[in-house]
């Protein structure tokens, strides 16, 4: 079965570096998604990226936030300067004719 | 505004037994799709079943249920035979008319007692 991938499952960072988080979803889905969950926390929006552009965009996702899609395969979600309150995971997610398929996560803690 | 709130934030059940999920949403759109995702500790998204607005009746999916009551905007989830790997945290979501982001209720954590 198709699954969206995501890469790394598990990122340590410095606050005030730069991360990027990769997803490869799956191949004939148009549209993407990242989400995020602080832990305990409901699973919130961050974006939605179709045809090359933002779609939509969440409060959460500010000028800190930016996405790409740079090889038509992977979907990248770049943090600048890390805060403290990015830890979180973070769920890459694509949908196509069948419906939404999840990535399994990466957790990322800002330390 | 779109909303999805799920009232239990802990339930226990006894291993075999059925349990019910609680969930009620909020929409003015008259398209939309209902999901549950069990998160177990490891932290994926795994998806158990989708329910959309038209779909005249409940969806099922092996001992998961759906129960859609539209009047009453509710779509609880229904785990028969309870088995300790159904231990998680489950959330209830929607998609909604034109939108196309899931918004997430706040979850409830299912304990399964041996």
């Amino acid at each position: 079965e198709p699954e969206v991938t995501q890469t790394p499952s598990h990122q340590v960072t410095q606050m005030g570096q730069e991360v990027i988080l990769r997803c490869v979803p799956i191949s004939n889905h148009l549209y993407f998604y990242w989400y995020r969950q602080i832990l305990g926390q409901k699973v919130e929006f961050l974006v939605s990226f179709y045809n090359n552009e933002i779609s939509e965009k969440s409060e959460i996702f500010d000028d800190q936030f930016s996405v790409e899609r740079p090889d038509g395969s992977n979907f990248t979600l770049k943090i600048r300067s890390t805060k403290l309150e990015d830890s979180a995971m973070y769920f890459c997610a694509s949908r196509g004719q069948n419906g939404y398929t999840f990535g399994s996560g990466t957790r990322l803690t800002v330390v | 505004a779109q909303k999805i709130t799920q009232t239990q934030p802990g339930m226990f059940v006894q291993e075999k037994e059925a349990v019910t999920l609680d969930c009620t949403y909020d929409t003015s759109d008259q398209s939309y799709g209902l999901f549950w995702y069990k998160q177990p500790s490891s932290g994926e998204m795994i998806f158990l079943i989708y329910q959309g607005s038209y779909d005249e009746q409940n969806a099922t999916e092996g001992r998961y249920s759906l129960n859609f009551q539209k009047a009453r905007k509710s779509a609880n989830l229904v785990i028969s035979a309870s088995q300790l790997g159904d231990s998680a945290m489950y959330f209830c979501a929607m998609i909604s008319g034109s939108a196309s982001k899931i918004i997430f209720g706040s979850g409830t954590r299912l304990s399964i007692r041996p």
